[in-house]
């Protein structure tokens, strides 16, 4: 079955950009929306937004001034880049696929931010 | 944003027992020309990433046990787990997909009496 795996450095600086991918395996990215969703630590869960695998693009209005998602459907993969990070964005991040109900979620990974 | 509040914070619930969890959202999911309600629900167990267990408020998603149900209209949801195994020990969120940014609830936690 799909399985999603998250992947990038757990530790960003403050003001640097978090940069993460998420492999796709045992199914393909066509046709499907992938999502990005995250939650900080001991708290709830924040949609930061979809891809479809076209490339069109849907973001969270408070993010979306730093959010760059990106589809490579030669290597199944998706990628989320935020920029510009401060403590706030501390969180485990997860993709998913589907955009707007999520049916397969990766594993997540855990990004800190340090000053 | 649709804003998404949920209640109880919390609840410790029987083996056998009835789960009932409420879901409010500030402003209606319905999308009445189709009858459509957007709103889902979750699971999440400690560590892992959250579970689809509902959707349009009322659909389990496949393989999901049958004693999760769900349940409401307009603003106003249930989600009911009819007989609670030990297993069902998890934090539930709901979600509305109506409009984005999507939005979910705060979360609401069972754990076993």
């Amino acid at each position: 079955q799909v399985q999603l795996q998250e992947s990038g450095p757990g530790l960003v600086k403050a003001s640097e950009t978090l940069s993460l991918t998420c492999v796709v395996s045992g199914g393909s990215i066509n046709p499907y929306y992938w999502s990005w969703i995250r939650q900080p630590p001991g708290k709830g869960l924040e949609w930061i937004g979809y891809v479809h695998y076209s490339g069109s693009t849907t973001y969270n209005p408070s993010l979306k001034s730093r959010v760059t998602m990106l589809v490579d459907t030669s290597k199944n993969q998706i990628s989320l880049k935020l920029t510009s990070v401060t403590a706030a964005d501390t969180a485990v991040y997860y993709c998913a696929r589907g955009g707007a109900t999520m049916d397969v979620w990766g594993k997540g990974t855990t990004v800190s931010v340090s000053s | 944003d649709i804003v998404m509040t949920q209640s109880p914070d919390s609840l410790a619930v029987s083996l056998g027992e009835r789960a009932t969890i409420n879901c409010k959202s500030s402003q209606s999911v319905l999308y009445s020309s189709h009858n459509i309600t957007y709103l889902a629900w979750y699971q999440q167990k400690s560590g892992q990433p959250p579970k689809l267990l509902i959707y349009w408020a009322s659909t389990r998603e496949s393989g999901v046990p049958d004693r999760f149900s769900g349940s409401g209209s307009g603003t106003d949801f249930t989600l009911t787990i009819s007989s609670l195994q030990a297993e069902d020990v998890a934090v539930y969120y709901c979600q509305q997909y109506y409009r984005t940014p999507f939005t979910f609830g705060p979360g609401t936690t069972v754990d076993m009496k």
